[in-house]
Formats: structure tokens, C-alpha cells, sequence
């Protein structure tokens, strides 16, 4: 069980530039989370899949940003035409299905990018 | 949405000395967890404890689900202790985290 993974682990970009960013999830955990954290604040939910499946999405998901889970393993989250106020870590989480619904989330070390 | 409330909002502490972090949440949950983020951003799991008291090593968690509140223990606290503490929650009606604002602990040789 090797954990969450997220590449790349830090990017900076330029105002307007398109970027994304990838998710390997835990083996076998079939929920998949992303998250957005600003400086000083707590993560923010931005959407969540079950397999392939884009279940839920927060308002503060643009369509600026598109989520993808194909197959139902890693995920990408694309951010284009970004913006200074997109610069914020990205946090990716996974969980298996349990009976009764709800496990714990694994998080991954999250993706840090800065737009200039 | 659920309202999740941590206290207090920073800590400082000498090593050695013992803490209770609070946190608060507005609705009935079915999950709950407290996380540690260390310097480098990583969110590290400590307790899945959506009710009940558990234990591992210095840390302990308890939250009574009933009273809508949970308490994260550290005893003998260390250095390596510093960094943010959040507890996160999640309702009876949806599947993500709501996070509370954390509490920043700093532990002082």
C-alpha cells in the first residue's frame, strides 16, 4: 500500500496558462476526493467521484476547472485559463466503500501551485 | 451546510506539557476525523472517530456525538508535535469533508 500519490508535487505557472494535475489513488479505493487549501485556511471541497462516476461538485468549482476519473483510477483536475486567485494547494483523498456508507479519507501530500 | 468550530485557534506549549483541542460541529455527523498537516502541507491521519474514545500512544480522541462536540488529548508533548491540527467532518447527508479552521499548535524546546 504505497498511499496517495500527486504529480507534480509543485507548479508555477503564468496568469492564463492551463494546468493539470494528477491523482493516483490508494489501490482498490474506489472514492476519490479533490480539495483546495489557501494559506491559513482549512481544505475546501472541490468534487468527489465513486469510480468514474463525478458524484458531487462544489460551487467553488468554475467552469474554469474540469475533473476527470476514466476508469476509474487516477484522476485529473484541469484548471484553465488560470488565475492569481487559483494559487492554492490542491489536496487529492481517497476512500474504500464500506457497508453503512462512510470510511476514512486518505489524503495525498497535495499539489502546490503558484500563478504569476 | 454544517458549521465546524475548533479551539483554540493557536496554542504554545513547552515540551513535556499536556493539550485538549476542541471542535465543535452544528448537525449530527457519520464521520469524523482529526488530521495533523505537518510544515511540508501533508494532511497525516490521527483518528477516524465519528463517536466513541480511542487511543494511540501519546494522542487520544473522544467525541460524543450526542453533545456535538469531539476532543483530540496530547500528552507529553514534543516538538515534532508542532504544526496544524483539523478535525473534519461529514454529515448524514452528503460525502465530503468540511473542515474546521484548524488549530496551530507550537511546541517550544
Amino acid at each position: 500500500d504505497t498511499g496517495v500519490s500527486q504529480d507534480p508535487r509543485h507548479k508555477i505557472t503564468k496568469r492564463g496558462q492551463n494546468v493539470t494535475f494528477r491523482c493516483d489513488p490508494i489501490s482498490e479505493h474506489n472514492r476519490l476526493y479533490w480539495y483546495r487549501q489557501t494559506l491559513g485556511q482549512g481544505p475546501e471541497f472541490l468534487t468527489y467521484f465513486q469510480n468514474e462516476a463525478q458524484l458531487e461538485k462544489s460551487r467553488l468549482l468554475s467552469d474554469r476547472f474540469s475533473a476527470e476519473r476514466p476508469k476509474g483510477s487516477f484522476s485529473t483536475l484541469e484548471i484553465q485559463r488560470t488565475e492569481q486567485g487559483d494559487s492554492a494547494m490542491y489536496l487529492c483523498a481517497s476512500s474504500p466503500r464500506r457497508r453503512g456508507g462512510d470510511s476514512e479519507q486518505y489524503f495525498g501530500p497535495g499539489t502546490r501551485l503558484t500563478v504569476t | 451546510g454544517i458549521q465546524v468550530e475548533q479551539s483554540p485557534p493557536d496554542l504554545i506549549l513547552q515540551e513535556g506539557a499536556n493539550s485538549t483541542l476542541r471542535c465543535n460541529f452544528s448537525d449530527s455527523v457519520n464521520n469524523l476525523q482529526w488530521f495533523h498537516q505537518n510544515p511540508w502541507g501533508q494532511l497525516i491521519n490521527l483518528f477516524y472517530i465519528p463517536s466513541g474514545t480511542k487511543q494511540n500512544g501519546r494522542l487520544s480522541a473522544t467525541t460524543v456525538a450526542t453533545e456535538r462536540y469531539s476532543l483530540l488529548y496530547i500528552s507529553s508533548s514534543q516538538t515534532t508535535d508542532s504544526g496544524v491540527y483539523f478535525c473534519a467532518v461529514i454529515d448524514n447527508y452528503g460525502q465530503n469533508f468540511v473542515f474546521g479552521p484548524g488549530t496551530r499548535l507550537s511546541v517550544l524546546p
